[in-house]
């Protein structure tokens, strides 16, 4: 099955710890991304990559890391220097298709959900 | 600020009828997409209309696009209580070259049996 998968479902941060949050997708696509969704909001864009060995931040980088070694893969670093880090956490992705990476269809993973102790 | 504002932040339906959700945007669009996330999951794309269109069909979903308003409506017809859940629309900006997509803060639609 094609899709894109986040792990794990639920995750637990202690302070000042750092912790990292898993996705992969199998769709080969060459763009992928992370939301942040705070209770009754919209999506906020943490950080994007379209290609490998790349990436940019979005609005909300500010306490987070990404690294994209890999096609597949784009794991996100939350940080201790994130003070605010409780939220649900989306991955997505989408093809690309020169100059509109960003601006066709992206599939989702199912989420991360992040609370602090 | 997002560039989506949705109306109304909640709706609620009974089953068989019409749901219609409304998204206002700031700025000149490349595109808008509506998105649909139930509770506690991943969003999932429902449709993409362009800016050079005014309207778009997928099964018993209706998209409309007014850019001189600023504006998309999304109608469900025959509503279903599987329906329930809440609506994004998102925009994809004409100006700045980066095709982000924003959000807005989302319709909740609860879909009474």
């Amino acid at each position: 099955d094609g899709g894109i998968t986040q792990s794990p479902k639920y995750l637990f941060r202690k302070e000042g710890q750092n912790v990292t949050l898993s996705c992969e997708q199998n769709l080969n696509h060459d763009a992928m991304y992370w939301y942040r969704q705070d209770p009754g909001q919209g999506l906020r864009l943490i950080y994007y990559s379209q290609i490998v060995n790349d990436f940019q931040k979005g609005d909300i980088a500010e306490g987070y890391s990404v690294s994209r070694e890999k096609k597949e893969s784009f794991p996100l670093t939350v940080t201790s220097a994130q003070k605010n880090p409780t939220a649900f956490y989306l991955c997505a992705s989408s093809s690309w298709t020169s100059g509109r990476a960003f601006g066709e269809t992206q599939y989702f993973g199912p989420g991360t959900r992040l609370l602090v102790l | 600020s997002q560039q989506g504002e949705e109306d109304p932040q909640a709706l609620s339906i009974q089953e068989g009828e019409n749901a219609t959700m409304n998204c206002s945007y700031k700025t000149s669009i490349n595109n808008l997409q509506w998105y649909r996330q139930n509770s506690g999951r991943g969003l999932v794309h429902l449709i993409l209309i362009r800016s050079n269109e005014r309207e778009k069909h997928s099964g018993r979903l209706r998209v409309t696009l007014d850019t001189s308003k600023k504006s998309s409506s999304l109608l469900i017809t025959a509503s279903r209580a599987a329906d329930t859940a809440s609506y994004f629309c998102a925009t994809v900006a004409r100006s700045g070259n980066t095709g982000k997509l924003i959000f807005g803060q989302g319709t909740t639609l609860q879909v009474k049996p």
